[in-house]
């Protein structure tokens, strides 16, 4: 069956301009995880899903960043007025049910200029 | 608050030596912990996951993970180092990631 799929796979983008980032999960899991990852760091906590609502969303840097999931499936993560700060990898990540085993999606590299 | 820290950001072994990962943590109730490996330009793997039906926990390719509560560790451990386990590893609790171990192994 098919993995986690992310796209795009490459976002360039200006300071100041809004993304879109959207993940498709495993079929059937329930739970949707988004992280950042920047270079050496680990991945940063950003979103957790469970059906169609936000169960935890602590780890939002600010209301720039959003993140929607409304049928329980695919989930779009949105940024506005992009600063440079929000250069980094995206992972999206899926489980069956929350707080078990991550299946993670390639990520969308987010390059803003 | 919940936290994980992983004690070392490298950790160089030579091939055919055991290794030894650290990672304590910081719950306020039973957690839910892992470990992930995550090889250059490739995407992220789980390792192993601590379910609390046992306290020694096997993963692939060899390795295993000890619960100690009492020390709130959860150490990662290969008894013989491959030169295909070169690769950062991250300790996770609930879904907050470690900062990462980048394990190198020597020939």
């Amino acid at each position: 069956g098919a993995g986690v799929s992310q796209t795009p796979s490459n976002k360039v983008t200006e300071k100041g301009k809004y993304v879109e980032l959207r993940c498709d999960p495993i079929s059937g899991h329930t739970a949707l995880y988004w992280y950042r990852q920047s270079l050496g760091q680990g991945p940063e906590f950003l979103i957790y899903f469970q059906g169609t609502g936000a169960a935890d969303d602590s780890g939002l840097p600010n209301d720039r960043f959003f993140a929607v999931r409304p049928e329980g499936s695919v989930s779009t993560l949105k940024i506005q007025r992009t600063e440079r700060g929000d250069s980094a990898v995206y992972l999206c990540a899926s489980s069956l049910v929350g707080f078990n085993e991550q299946f993670f999606g390639p990520g969308t590299r987010l390059t803003v200029l | 608050a919940q936290s994980v820290t992983q004690l070392d950001s490298h950790v160089s072994v030579s091939e055919g030596t055991p290794v030894l990962l650290r990672c304590n943590y910081s719950s306020s109730y039973s957690p839910s912990l892992f470990w992930y490996v995550q090889h250059p330009n490739k995407g992220l793997q789980l390792l192993l996951k601590y379910t609390s039906a046992a306290t020694l926990v096997k993963g692939i390719n060899g390795f295993e993970a000890e619960f100690k509560k009492s020390e709130t560790s959860f150490h990662l451990t290969k008894p013989s180092a491959h030169m295909s386990d070169a690769a950062e590893y991250f300790c996770v609790l609930d879904m907050r990631f470690g900062a990462g171990t980048r394990l190198t192994v020597k020939p």
